[in-house]
């Protein structure tokens, strides 16, 4: 079965400090892959995806995420936090064929941002 | 681009009781999906329309379960005898329908059901 893992619930940080939240797959192909943040009270904002060629995308808001296929992995970095980034980030997969917004998404992990 | 919208933002209900939500997609967009949401998880893919058909449901989605997206424009969700297990938030979201390429999932803030 297709599966996106979120290690961290949880991860706390201090305002400019790098960021590094992980995301595992597990598809049986390669997985077309997203990050989305949510805030209180607002919709999943996409952040970047990876449908194919070059492993490193570049998102909004000064994210990045490297997909790493031998490590069936997708994190999503930024260099330097800043307090609005405190939020909920959640990673999500999807599959080809016609079904491809059908996305099967991780548990979240909450980003805590100390100034 | 006005975004999708839902309406309601927040629903309490009583259990047995029915419950319907709207959900407008952004103009022109063909794809209509339907995700719920519980605390502490992540959203769960319930069920999307290509403009008026309803290509394919989840298994989470019981016969209490109904949507509707008449002439391709806004959808409906309505639950049928809700049950406490129902309470959660659900969320629409819309895309162009281009292609796994180009395919981009704008989301409404959702609509907050509680069931008493």
């Amino acid at each position: 079965a297709q599966s996106v893992t979120q290690p961290d619930i949880h991860i706390t940080v201090s305002e400019g400090a790098s960021l590094e939240l992980r995301c595992n797959y597990s598809y049986g192909a390669t997985p077309y892959l997203f990050w989305y943040v949510q805030s209180p009270g607002q919709g999943l904002q996409l952040l970047l995806k990876y449908f194919s060629g070059d492993t490193l995308v570049q998102g909004i808001k000064g994210f990045e995420a490297e997909f790493k296929r031998s490590q069936s992995s997708f994190n999503l970095r930024k260099p330097s936090v800043h307090w609005s980034d405190a939020a909920e980030y959640f990673c999500a997969g999807g599959a080809g064929g016609t079904s491809y917004g059908k996305l099967t998404f991780g548990q979240g992990t909450i980003l805590t941002v100390h100034p | 681009d006005t975004g999708v919208s839902q309406d309601p933002r927040h629903k309490i209900t009583k259990r047995g009781q029915n419950v319907t939500f709207r959900c407008d997609p952004i103009s022109e967009h063909n794809r209509l999906y339907w995700y719920r949401q519980t605390l502490g998880q992540g959203p769960e893919f319930l069920t999307y329309f290509q403009n008026e058909a309803q290509l394919e449901k989840s298994r989470l989605l019981s016969d209490r379960f109904s949507a509707e997206r008449p002439k391709g424009s806004f959808s409906t969700l309505e639950i049928q005898r809700t049950e406490q297990g129902d309470s959660a938030m659900y969320l629409c979201a819309s895309s162009l329908g281009r292609g796994a390429a180009n395919e981009k999932l704008f989301f409404g803030s959702g609509t907050q059901l509680s069931v008493l």
